[in-house]
């Protein structure tokens, strides 16, 4: 069964300042995505990086994929209280294409 | 921007009742999904149909549940006699082909089943 640890569980700072947020398995994964879910709703998908050791940027969010396809963390630069949201991560695998969630990073940025 | 949409968006039962919830995914995408989300829990896969068939199913979906894609827009969960526990956030998701690799969801189906 392959799990994904997410880190921290929640999180809560001040406008202004820089965060990272993590997500961890013991498993390889084809891809891994990350998403924002807002109470209520569906996830939304923010990114999804492929290749060991890749980066991507999406304005202030910056994404990155352990090189051993296991790992991914989360790096928000000036957080904004508009930022604030559930964080998930999901790994997918198998030729189904099957996501495995995990639990989230609840980040609340205080004004 | 395409969009899968889900309806109903809350759906209130009885406990042993039948449940169907709806799902256009996006027009050109081949690949369909079901997960839910028990509040408070993280999501959890139901079901992968691709082909008109069910291509992966977890343990969770067992008997009681069903899918299908009646006609070339709509698919469906349908939940036979609805318990307690299978109170939760619905989600739908879909994608592109062999060749995508991002699943993009539904707002999610609210069920309560009391």
């Amino acid at each position: 069964t392959q799990l994904l640890e997410q880190s921290p569980q929640f999180l809560s700072i001040q406008e202004g300042e820089n965060l990272t947020v993590y997500c961890n398995s013991s498993s390889v994964f084809s891809s891994l995505q990350w998403y924002r879910q807002e109470p209520g709703e569906g996830p939304v998908l923010l990114v999804t990086v492929v290749t060991g050791g890749e980066v991507k940027k999406l304005k202030r969010l910056t994404f990155q994929f352990g090189d051993a396809r296991k790992d991914s963390s989360l790096h928000i630069t000036a957080a904004q209280t508009g930022d604030t949201g559930l964080y998930l991560c999901a790994g997918a695998g198998g030729s189904n294409y099957k996501l495995t969630f995990g639990k989230g990073t609840l980040l609340t940025v205080n004004p | 921007e395409p969009e899968v949409t889900q309806t109903p968006s809350h759906q209130v039962t009885q406990m042993g009742q039948e449940v169907i919830l709806r799902c256009v995914p996006i027009s050109n995408h081949l690949y369909f999904y079901w997960y839910r989300q028990i509040l408070g829990q993280k999501v959890e896969f139901l079901v992968s149909f691709y082909n008109n068939e069910i291509s992966e199913k977890s343990e969770i979906f067992d008997d009681q549940f069903s899918v299908e894609r009646p006609d070339g827009s709509n698919f469906t969960l349908k939940i036979r006699s609805t318990k307690l526990e299978d109170s939760a956030m619905y989600f739908c998701a879909s994608k592109l082909g062999t060749g995508g690799i991002e699943l993009f969801f539904g707002e999610g189906s609210r069920l309560t089943v009391l």
